[in-house]
């Protein structure tokens, strides 16, 4: 089957950084995605990786290794606003989106 | 709000009622995706639409209906056949980079 896998949890500092880590098993591969959940709000699309490599986008990095089946999503200079789900996201041989649960993340001052 | 809106905010079904949630775009895009939403897992999708009077079951399709009549278009209805229908309901276009503020739907 179709698996995502990511912590449930993680909790940070402000200032900090955070690598939030997600696995996947999928049925081809089209791309991953990151998105950014706030509690009670619709996903907010953070970045796509499609090949080997980081890509950064200001304070926001994301990671690809698809030998490994593994990507990362970097936050630097944590602020209390970054308090959030992160949701990772696989697109499949169909183009269709495999989710995972999604990680909390707990920024503390 | 990424060209996509949904209504209403909150929507509280009866026992045995059918309800229908609103989903709207205006990017002129072909693809539309509905998605639910409950706690402690991933997004799993009821419905899509690719093209004007055509539309695809996702995993979680039993209970759902949709229609795509216009291409700005795309409202999901609950049936009373969904027995659990308390969930978050996303509405997405376009390979679901850009969702609408989203739907929670209730039970009473």
């Amino acid at each position: 089957g179709q698996n995502i896998d990511q912590p449930t949890e993680m909790t940070a500092t402000e200032g900090a950084i955070v690598q939030i880590n997600c696995t996947y098993q999928t049925s081809g591969f089209n791309g991953l995605f990151w998105y950014q959940q706030h509690a009670g709000e619709a996903p907010t699309f953070l970045s796509y990786n499609v090949l080997d490599g980081l890509e950064e986008k200001g304070r926001f990095s994301s990671f690809l290794s698809r030998s490994k089946g593994y990507s990362y999503l970097l936050l630097k200079e944590l602020q209390m606003k970054d308090s959030a789900s992160y949701l990772c996201a696989v697109s499949d041989s169909n183009y269709q989106l495999i989710w995972g649960a999604g990680t909390k993340l707990i920024i503390k001052p | 709000d990424g060209g996509i809106t949904q209504s209403p905010k909150y929507l509280f079904r009866k026992e045995g009622q059918n309800v229908t949630l609103s989903c709207e775009q205006n990017l002129n895009h072909d693809a539309m995706y509905w998605y639910r939403q409950d706690p402690g897992q991933g997004l799993r999708l009821i419905y899509y639409s690719q093209i004007v009077n055509d539309f695809q079951k996702g995993d979680i399709a039993e209970g759902y209906s949709v229609s795509r009549e216009k291409k700005e278009s795309f409202p999901l209805t609950v049936t009373s056949a969904q027995k659990n229908p308390t969930a978050f309901y996303l509405c997405a276009r376009e390979m679901t980079q850009y969702f609408g503020p989203g739907t929670r739907l209730l039970v009473l």
